[in-house]
């Protein structure tokens, strides 16, 4: 089946600092997405990705569709501590229906 | 809080134990999922229902019993769970079962088998 490498698998920073994560696939996606775990939490839906290429913003985050359609990125700009969480990919094909393939996520810690 | 809720949030249970897990969601969808999340491992998708009918299972042994009695509410017996069981088990829903639709998951339910 399919996979998605995600990496850093952790990363420790200063608040103030910009992240940058990334998901590659072997695979070609139809759509991408970004979730974020907070503790305790279910996965909450941060930006979906559509079209090769495609780069949105919301609020401090930015995520880019890849050209080849097998790799997103994801950069948080200026963190905060409250952008603490597990950080997810997730890549859907056209002929998988609603199945989500999830990478195995990105631990983020902001020092204060 | 995302129109997705779970019962109960924390079950500890014998493996010879009988339990199930709830899931309601108050957003119109007419999708839902169930999903496993172990530690270390990607999100494991266990079982689809479109419309109340179940539309995939991700070859999950059977002492996971699901139920989908209405679009609003999706359930998960247990029985004879093994302790590799132990994990945070995930239902979301979607509008429809459609590759464009946005999951909206619930907070889970963590599960300890003893």
């Amino acid at each position: 089946g399919q996979q998605l490498n995600q990496s850093p698998q952790s990363m420790f920073i200063q608040e103030g600092e910009d992240v940058s994560m990334n998901c590659t696939s072997s695979s070609i996606f139809n759509t991408w997405l970004w979730y974020k775990q907070d503790p305790g939490e279910g996965p909450v839906l941060l930006i979906a990705l559509y079209k090769a290429g495609e780069l949105t913003s919301n609020g401090r985050l930015t995520a880019q569709f890849g050209i080849t359609r097998k790799d997103s990125f994801l950069n948080i700009s200026a963190s905060i501590p409250s952008d603490v969480g597990i950080y997810f990919c997730a890549g859907q094909l056209l002929s998988s229906g609603s199945r989500l393939t999830f990478g195995e996520g990105t631990q983020l810690t902001v020092n204060p | 809080e995302t129109g997705v809720t779970q019962t109960p949030r924390h079950l500890v249970m014998g493996m010879t134990n009988k339990k199930s897990l709830k899931c309601e969601q108050h957003l119109g969808h007419n999708a839902m999922y169930w999903y496993k999340q172990s530690a270390k491992k990607p999100l494991e998708l266990m079982f689809v229902y479109s419309l109340e009918e179940r539309v995939e299972n991700n070859s999950v042994p059977s002492r996971f019993s699901p139920e989908c009695p209405n679009s609003s509410h999706l359930f998960l017996h247990l029985h004879t769970l093994q302790p590799e069981d132990s994990a945070l088990y995930l239902c979301a829903s979607s509008l429809a079962g459609d590759y464009t639709d946005t999951q909206y998951f619930g907070p889970g339910t963590r599960l300890t088998v003893l």
